[in-house]
């Protein structure tokens, strides 16, 4: 089946890191994505991991994939108010179904000064 | 030009109104979307374009049709919509349907129409 879950909120201080947790459930997915949205604005794709990928980093995003729990986390190293934002994570099935990304409820982000 | 663009960014109609969305992308994708997002919700696909031919109606009402001049543009004619229509739409594009190899990882969205129906 498809689905793919988040908590709903996540509050942390100016500096501090954050950590943004997403299951999914579909084993087959190929690449797991992160998008973030900003309040009146359209998704941002911030990163991405391929299914065969334990880890990756850019900057201050290193992504976690634990793929025998199904398990996705966002790092965010010395979190700024810049990143309050939704986060959405979604993943994509594998060639030739469709191109349907499946997203997840997303995480509101609030950075506290 | 790495960009989806949305016109317009605001639309405000009357539910015998009828509007249409555009969305207009030259990175050469051959795939692009439609997404419906309510506030602090994700976004819901409604159709998937592939090379121009409609492959994915997620179920939608008539009252929303999409079409695909060419491989650029991607337009959604609205008519006679209710009042829980109003919402964010988004228009995505992407290599191709499920492309998971080359340059193009993920899905390129626009900043998205918000609309409001009275």
């Amino acid at each position: 089946g498809e689905d793919v879950e988040q908590s709903l909120f996540l509050s942390v201080r100016e500096g501090d890191s954050s950590v943004i947790n997403c299951t999914y459930t579909d084993s087959s997915s190929t690449y797991l994505y992160w998008y973030k949205q900003e309040p009146g604005a359209g998704l941002q794709l911030l990163t991405y991991i391929f299914s065969n990928m334990d880890m990756k980093q850019d900057q201050r995003l290193t992504v976690l994939l634990n793929k025998k729990d199904k398990h996705l986390s966002l790092r965010i190293a010395d979190t700024q108010t810049g990143d309050s934002a939704i986060y959405f994570c979604a993943e994509s099935p594998p060639w030739g179904q469709g191109g349907k990304l499946i997203f997840g409820q997303g995480t509101e982000l609030s950075v506290k000064p | 030009d790495t960009e989806v663009t949305q016109t317009p960014k605001h639309l405000v109609m009357g539910m015998t109104n009828k509007k249409s969305l555009k969305c207009e992308q030259h990175m050469g994708h051959r795939a692009m979307y439609w997404y419906k997002q309510k506030a602090k919700k994700p976004p819901e696909l409604m159709f998937v374009y592939s090379y121009e031919k409609l492959s994915i109606n997620e179920s939608v009402p008539s009252r929303f049709s999409p079409e695909c001049p060419n491989s650029s543009l991607l337009n959604l004619h609205l008519h006679a919509l209710q009042p829980e229509d109003s919402a964010l739409y988004l228009c995505a594009s992407s290599q191709d349907l499920g492309v998971t190899d080359g340059p193009n990882y993920g899905y390129t969205f626009g900043s998205g129409t918000r609309l409001t129906v009275v």
